[in-house]
């Protein structure tokens, strides 16, 4: 069981937009530390795809954005394309473990 | 930024792994590293991170404390972990990543992974 709550899956049509939620709590999101988001094809390494928040790092489409509020955070993306469909988990760091923590990660279909 | 995994396998309950990280292509003894795992077809667990030079930190998973070492040597821009005891459910891809730190994860990301390194415990 995960310490940060992700939905298993979700899915949208080519050109829509799906929001992936991700809920803490009050030792890590809602501590203030920040999340970040990834992306996941199968049989590949994560590669980073929002940073403190709501950054995006340099190459990643601006289709992507991430936000924040209390102890939930938000990865949207808008256009939904194709190449899309992978797998995400967002990411914070928990002052009760004391160490970085993960959602369980989410499965994007693109319909 | 390139990072390298090795010293994955096949070992028994009980026994013992390392593995290594080979990075290259920025100043490794400046940055946090870290090592994460992933089940198969499973999600990410974070496991271990060591504080670039100089600093000593060392941070461990629960599920790991006691059993798990990381190490790195700075010279060959190298980092390692060490596997000891090993237990079925510790079977997982394990990734070396990055951190844009020097001493903590806390608060920042994972910037750069590794290609990831299968170790599969199992009799």
């Amino acid at each position: 069981q995960s310490v940060l709550t992700q939905p298993p899956s979700v899915s949208g049509a080519p050109g829509q937009r799906v929001t992936i939620s991700c809920t803490g709590s009050t030792s890590n999101i809602g501590a203030g530390y920040d999340v970040h988001w990834y992306q996941q094809f199968p049989g590949t390494a994560p590669k980073l795809l929002i940073y403190g928040n709501s950054n995006r790092p340099s190459g990643v489409p601006d289709r992507f954005s991430g936000s924040k509020s209390g102890t939930s955070a938000s990865l949207a993306i808008t256009g939904l394309q194709a190449e899309d469909e992978a797998d995400y988990y967002c990411h914070s760091y928990d002052s009760r473990l004391s160490g970085s923590v993960f959602g369980g990660g989410t499965k994007l279909t693109v319909l | 930024v390139e990072m390298l995994d090795s010293g994955g396998g096949l070992v028994q309950p009980g026994g013992s792994l390392r593995l290594s990280c080979a990075a290259s292509g920025f100043t490794f003894s400046s940055y946090v590293m870290s090592w994460v795992r992933q089940a198969p077809g499973k999600g990410l667990e974070w496991v271990s991170a060591m504080s670039g030079s100089g600093a000593g930190t060392y941070y461990y998973a629960d599920s790991v404390k006691g059993r798990f070492t990381i190490s790195r040597d700075n010279s060959k821009s190298t980092l390692f972990l060490q596997m000891n005891n090993l237990r079925a459910e510790d079977t997982a891809v394990y990734y070396c990543a990055k951190a844009p730190a020097l001493i903590s994860v806390a608060n920042k990301p994972f910037d750069y992974w590794g290609q990831g390194v299968l170790v599969t415990v199992a009799s």
